[in-house]
């Protein structure tokens, strides 16, 4: 079992707002990463790390920031949330060689309505 | 542009039967396909991968199949189970440019299950 943790799990927020997703693991991975994914539909890389103080932006654009401050945790923030904002959070770890990269540990996700 | 795509975006079987589930990929510039299974409220979770020089592998209850020459990827699940319904997503990690070393997620194929 993954030790992969997103808080929250769900989160409706009106326009405006500024939201910060958290994303920890107890695995020791140095890296992380965060997809948006919207429902049954492919996961899309909007941030990734290879580790402290590294951050990286994905093919995706996204107007979310990241911070990785320390191994284990790695939020995303959104200064002011937009209803385009909703969707699913998804965030990944795994060991930092590349060929680690194709099994990721992914955490439950976060689903969030901007209304 | 890279892409993996999936032919079909539902299956149904019954308990017991062998479930086919395909995947096209663009991008011949890749180490490993890989698949990942996703349930209901959670993250994907990695079956298994293959890499781009070989054409099959076993694990348990379930073969991958790589064909290259068609670009062609496919998911075989033996004796299907009720807790094989899932969302099934076929993924591969690029090998070099801009996208060295990243998961690139095709669209999911919804498997159900009937018991």
């Amino acid at each position: 079992e993954a030790d992969i943790y997103q808080t929250p799990r769900y989160l409706v927020i009106g326009t405006g707002k500024k939201i910060t997703l958290e994303c920890s693991q107890t695995m020791g991975h140095d890296k992380m990463y965060w997809y948006q994914q919207d429902p049954g539909m492919e996961l899309h890389l909007i941030h990734y790390s290879y580790g402290v103080n590294s951050t990286e932006k994905g093919d995706l654009s996204s107007e979310s920031t990241v911070s990785r401050i320390r191994t284990e945790h790695f939020p995303l923030t959104l200064e002011s949330a937009r209803p385009s904002h909703t969707s699913q959070y998804l965030c990944a770890s795994s060991e930092l060689h590349r060929g680690s990269s194709r099994e990721q540990y992914f955490g439950p996700g976060t689903r969030l309505t901007v209304t | 542009g890279e892409s993996v795509g999936l032919h079909l975006p539902t299956l149904s079987v019954q308990e017991g039967d062998n479930s086919i589930i395909n995947c096209a990929y663009s991008n011949s510039a890749s180490d490993y396909f890989i698949w990942y299974k996703q349930e209901s409220g959670k993250g994907p979770q990695f079956i298994i991968d293959i890499r781009s020089n070989m054409d099959k592998r076993q694990g348990q209850r379930v073969t991958v199949l790589l064909n290259k020459t068609v670009k062609h990827l496919s998911l075989q699940i033996a004796a299907t189970q009720p807790g094989d319904s899932a969302v099934y997503f076929c993924a591969e990690l690029s090998a070099g440019g801009t996208s060295y070393g990243k998961l690139t997620f095709g669209q999911g194929t919804i498997l159900t299950v009937h018991p």
